[in-house]
């Protein structure tokens, strides 16, 4: 995932929301994805965004995608224990997803 | 509706042998994704098969090879293993060239070489 670039760790309080930022590099991209990574599980499919949109809300998710500057953001409103996780962004180009690094999202009480 | 299912969850193997991994993707489903997950290195992208055939290769050695199967189901093989290649190894699929909705991953089979 080196063409997506995600910070590595961010620590919230419970109850706060949560904010994961993401650059992407290949303007072409029409799709953009947030996938979530329980710790000893796959990758579910969180939510995406087309690029055609500036913003998306699904509950207590809200993405907004700045097309300018290639950034892309995913919002955790009322952050609970059970949002800890890896986040990653990811892109479709080539028809092929490539993802961040990942975020690791660590919820304290 | 069964979703991606890998086999085997664990693979032990020594260096220099062989490892033979298996994707089931969801009924429908034509194209098969291979990510490897490294510790500290985020997904890779392997290889993608849709209709049996190769369509693209990540920056791999050729000892990471794979197949699709008539049934879409499909195998990784990695040769000749090296310790580095000890990740967790992740499958997706995606209906064929409908991508709209990223893919679906299985939960993946976790491969240590000794």
């Amino acid at each position: 995932g080196e063409d997506v670039e995600q910070s590595l760790f961010l620590s919230v309080r419970e109850g706060d929301s949560s904010v994961i930022n993401c650059t992407y590099t290949d303007s072409s991209s029409t799709y953009l994805y947030w996938y979530k990574q329980e710790p000893g599980a796959g990758l579910q499919l969180l939510t995406y965004i087309f690029s055609n949109m500036d913003m998306k809300q699904d509950q207590r998710l809200t993405v907004l995608l700045n097309k300018k500057d290639k950034h892309l953001s995913l919002r955790i409103a009322d952050t609970q224990t059970g949002d800890s996780a890896i986040y990653f962004c990811a892109e479709m180009s080539d028809y092929k997803l490539s993802f961040g690094a990942g975020t690791t999202v660590t919820v304290r009480a | 509706e069964a979703g991606v299912t890998q086999s085997p969850t664990h693979l032990i193997k020594t260096r220099g042998q062989q490892a033979t991994l298996r994707c089931s993707p969801i009924s429908g489903h034509t194209s098969v994704y291979w990510y490897q997950q490294a510790l500290g290195l985020g997904l890779q992208f392997l290889l993608w098969y849709d209709e049996g055939e190769e369509r693209n290769r990540g920056n791999f050695p050729p000892r990471f090879s794979g197949r699709q199967f008539p049934n879409y189901s499909s195998e990784l093989n990695v040769n000749a293993l090296e310790l580095e290649d000890s990740a967790l190894y992740l499958c997706a699929s995606s209906p064929g060239v409908v991508r709209i909705y990223g893919y679906t991953f299985g939960s993946g089979t976790r491969l240590t070489v000794v």
